[in-house]
């Protein structure tokens, strides 16, 4: 029954990797979006998207790029992994129909540590 | 942008207390407010919802109030259960805005037997 899957559960990388953190919605979303979520910080939103090929900046995208490619698939990509985007990363979708008024479905995570 | 403030950061109540979550918001065009549950190690899962063109709306042991005139809304649970414990994000949108929603810090909600 699950409906937004995030590739890996926990992932360690080193300091100056490229990382990719992969999201899949089965719902046939227009949106989607990723945040991480820090102790005391809530939830962050670095970027999301309403359709293919489309991007928005969230409140927190320096470091990060996204990509976009089909509508089930949004991908989150760390240029060069520093040991502060150490992390939990949220991917979440939603619909665009009733005028957006409907909430997101998230994943289940992906602990990032970067060392 | 929404600027989404949520009060207390932490909650402890005993088993059978009710609890209140309350939220404020600042843009009067936002309509849809929904709150998730995130249980420890779990993702966060949407539990209740409201629009502005309703005051209250109840599920079983949960409610949620909106007050537009004030910009607040509240998230109220009776009966708590040590299930209940998690923490609880309320978030806030407009429609018209392409899905995004802005969202208060979290409140730790321990229920204690």
């Amino acid at each position: 029954d699950v409906k937004v899957t995030q590739s890996s559960r926990y992932l360690v990388k080193r300091t100056g990797e490229k990382v990719f953190l992969e999201c899949v919605q089965d719902m046939d979303h227009e949106n989607m979006f990723w945040y991480r979520q820090d102790p005391g910080l809530g939830l962050r939103l670095i970027y999301f998207s309403y359709d293919v090929k489309m991007k928005e900046k969230g409140d927190i995208p320096e470091g990060y790029s996204v990509s976009r490619e089909k509508k089930e698939r949004f991908s989150l990509i760390l240029e060069s992994a520093s040991t502060n985007q150490t992390s939990m990363y949220l991917c979440a979708s939603s619909s665009a129909t009733r005028g957006n008024l409907d909430g997101y479905t998230f994943g289940s995570g992906t602990r990032l540590t970067v060392v | 942008g929404e600027n989404v403030e949520q009060h207390p950061s932490t909650l402890s109540v005993q088993e059978g207390d009710s609890a209140v979550i309350k939220c404020t918001y600042s843009d009067s065009a936002s309509n849809y407010f929904p709150w998730y549950k995130q249980e420890l190690g779990k993702r966060p899962q949407l539990i209740i919802d409201i629009r502005s063109n309703v005051g209250e709306k109840k599920d079983q042991r949960i409610a949620v109030t909106l007050n537009k005139t004030a910009k607040h809304f509240s998230l109220h649970i009776t009966e708590t259960q040590p299930e209940d414990s998690a923490v609880y994000f309320c978030a806030a949108k407009r429609g018209s805005t392409l899905g995004r929603l802005y969202f208060g810090r979290g409140t730790q909600l321990t229920v204690w037997p």
